[in-house]
């Protein structure tokens, strides 16, 4: 059972680079978002998807583009990278009809 | 009136201590309140949550405080073990169906040896 699976696992950009950072979950889960963790700053909100065809932004979604076009993928774009947003970034996903949310194991992101 | 503040930042206990970790909220009509244990290059996992309408849990060595009218929570890890070296975030999140849970900052305790 994979869970949610998150790649790459390390990416560095060079400024103004766009990349997407791929999310697939296998547990048929309703719910998926995108977290990133910065130091001293825990883990905050980019986008989330309650379904597939629906986005909705977070707490951080400036530079970021999602979209859900199947329930099991969900991926997060930076369009024009920029070193602020340098960051270790999580998926997550969550079943309709419970309350815990299982992240994935991470993509480490270095914008130079 | 969405934060959740997490304190402390980080914490060293000896093997056998009791770690507590503490976090407060302002939004009363938070519900749920989660606790996260994240390991080192791995992702955060559901360790112990706690809803309102009791003031402990408890799963084996790890419990949840809550006092609900200081809208405070607190972990507290018993006979803590080297293994339990990790960062813990604490959450809160609103109604049954909600996606969004609001995390505090972490907690990187260290269990010496």
């Amino acid at each position: 059972n994979a869970g949610v699976t998150q790649t790459p696992k390390f990416q560095v950009l060079k400024t103004g680079q766009s990349m997407t950072l791929q999310c697939a979950q296998d547990m048929n889960h309703e719910y998926m978002s995108w977290y990133r963790q910065d130091p001293g700053m825990g883990l905050r909100l980019i986008h989330y998807s309650v379904g597939a065809g629906i986005t909705d932004q977070g707490e951080v979604p400036n530079g970021y583009n999602v979209s859900r076009s199947t329930t099991e993928d969900f991926p997060l774009r930076l369009l024009s990278a920029a070193p602020s947003q340098t960051s270790v970034y999580f998926c997550a996903s969550r079943g309709l009809s419970g309350n815990t949310i299982y992240f994935g194991e991470g993509s480490w992101l270095t914008v130079v | 009136q969405q934060q959740v503040k997490q304190s402390p930042q980080s914490l060293i206990v000896q093997k056998g201590g009791i770690p507590i970790i503490n976090c407060a909220y302002e939004n009363t009509a938070f519900d749920y309140f989660p606790w996260y244990q994240q390991f080192p290059g791995k992702g955060p996992a559901l360790l112990i949550a706690i809803r309102p309408d009791v003031s402990e849990k408890k799963e084996g060595r790890f419990t949840i405080s809550f006092n609900k009218s200081a809208k405070q929570f607190s972990l507290h890890i018993m006979d803590s073990q080297p293994g339990d070296s990790a960062t813990y975030f604490c959450a809160a999140s609103t109604g049954s169906g909600t996606y969004k849970y609001i995390f505090g900052t972490g907690t990187r305790l260290k269990v010496l040896a």
